[in-house]
């Protein structure tokens, strides 16, 4: 068990609907992560925030947007969803205060069936 | 940019055999690097990091890999697989610093183990 919990494990939606994922990091680490995994495209970064502030930007559609807020716990929100957003979502945390080299801790992922 | 190519999208060996996992990658800064591991139904674990310094990189699990830079290299070795190795394998790579967690991946390696 990594100590990051996210939630829903699954959700089946419609294209143009909107969902929202959760992700609760490990106790302690001040900054979330947001990945991507597809068929098609792999892994890719998508987001991280840090202490609440947005810290680095990866491939992140327009239609979708994250936080994080004051109990550190975090937020995807996509929205106008097409089928090709059918994917995982991972969450992971990491670095204690201080500390950047502090290695990832990812969740068991949300996967988005987008129908 | 970064990028990594692991060589080989499926690997079977012999349980009690060798167990090489080929990564090679591209980087215009010293690069971290890290290989993962991903079990059905599960987020990403760390076997092993390269930050600086030891070139051999010990990891979980009985799991090493060499960084080599002449070569573009952090192959993943076990010397002797057990059925439990099966899983995915995932190499990847950041630039360190505030972008430690901002990760390019492989597109990931499945692990057969036959008994």
């Amino acid at each position: 068990d990594s100590g990051v919990t996210q939630t829903p494990k699954h959700l089946i939606t419609a294209t143009g609907q909107r969902v929202t994922l959760r992700c609760s990091p490990r106790s302690g680490d001040l900054s979330v992560y947001w990945y991507q995994q597809s068929l098609d495209q792999g892994l890719q970064f998508l987001i991280q925030y840090y202490n609440g502030e947005e810290r680095a930007k990866g491939n992140i559609l327009e239609r979708f947007s994250a936080q994080q807020f004051p109990d550190l716990h975090s937020e995807l929100n996509l929205s106008s969803l097409e089928l090709g957003d059918s994917a995982l979502y991972f969450c992971a945390s990491s670095a204690p205060a201080g500390g950047y080299n502090s290695p990832l801790h990812f969740g068991n992922g949300t996967r988005l069936t987008v129908t | 940019a970064q990028s990594v190519t692991q060589l080989g999208s499926h690997v079977s060996v012999s349980e009690g055999a060798l167990v090489l996992l080929r990564c090679n990658y591209s980087s215009s800064v010293p690069p971290y690097l890290f290989w993962y591991v991903q079990y059905p139904n599960q987020g990403l674990q760390l076997l092993l990091k390269y930050t600086t310094g030891a070139t051999l990189v010990k990891g979980i699990n009985g799991f090493e890999a060499e960084f080599k830079k002449s070569e573009t290299s952090f192959h993943l070795t076990k010397p002797s697989a057990h059925m439990s190795d099966a899983a995915e394998y995932f190499c990847a790579v950041s630039r360190g610093g505030t972008s430690y967690g901002k990760l390019t991946f492989g597109q990931g390696t499945i692990l057969t183990v036959h008994p």
